[in-house]
């Protein structure tokens, strides 16, 4: 079963607008989450994360944006930009797991200048 | 700093053979894991090795295994390749063992078993 979802597996937005990219997981026992961008023929690189104790975390045009009750998080990107475009994954890890991530399908961002 | 190293970056194998893939982690980082990345199944956990040790296994069957070296370098083996062990083999490295440690990626070695 998928305990990570990314239920939207592409999405368009104009330059200079907001990007919402959103993920859902099942297991509760999630201690934190993070966002991954990845590039073709590129390896994922590191975006953003959020602790499940915190509900917001920015760094500079990126904020996550997590709903615990919900099991649902987002990632927002404003501005976007046209180098903003990729495929984004959304992982999850759990303290006791060491460092095994679960991640999403992934949602490839198109940003058209 | 140099980042994660993963040699080769292209593999061809024919069904039945074995092969073995390389990564070198970031200087310092003693964390090591591998994830598989394919279209049906999107990017899955392999396994995770610490000082040597494995500390977390995925869901594989055995013919998947890997070893870490002193110096955190890591390889993985398949053995007797199937044609659905075709991927992409991302490697994963990070300082420490758990606690939201952030996992820096290699580019990744393409595996296509014909």
């Amino acid at each position: 079963d998928q305990q990570v979802k990314q239920n939207s597996p592409s999405l368009s937005v104009q330059e200079g607008r907001i990007s919402i990219l959103n993920c859902d997981y099942t297991n509760s026992m999630f201690d934190y989450f993070l966002w991954y961008k990845k590039y073709p023929a590129e390896g994922p690189t590191f975006l953003i994360s959020i602790s499940s104790i915190k509900d917001k975390n920015e760094d500079g045009r990126f904020t996550v944006f997590l709903n615990k009750s919900a099991k649902h998080l987002s990632l927002h990107i404003v501005p976007s930009q046209p180098g903003d475009s990729a495929v984004y994954f959304c992982a999850a890890g759990a303290y006791n797991a060491g460092n095994m991530l679960t991640f999403g399908g992934g949602t490839r961002l198109m940003v058209k200048p | 700093k140099a980042g994660v190293t993963q040699t080769p970056r292209y593999l061809i194998k024919t069904r039945g053979q074995q092969v073995t893939l390389s990564c070198s982690p970031i200087s310092g980082h003693r964390s090591v894991s591998w994830y598989q990345q394919t279209p049906g199944q999107g990017l899955q956990f392999l396994f995770e090795y610490f000082s040597e040790t494995q500390r977390n296994k995925g869901n594989f069957p055995g013919r998947f295994s890997g070893r870490q070296f002193s110096n955190s370098r890591s390889e993985m083996n398949v053995s007797t390749l199937e044609l659905g062990d075709s991927a992409l083999y991302l490697c994963a490295s990070s300082l420490m063992a758990g606690t939201k440690n952030i996992q820096y990626f290699g580019a990744g070695t393409r595996l296509s078993v014909l």
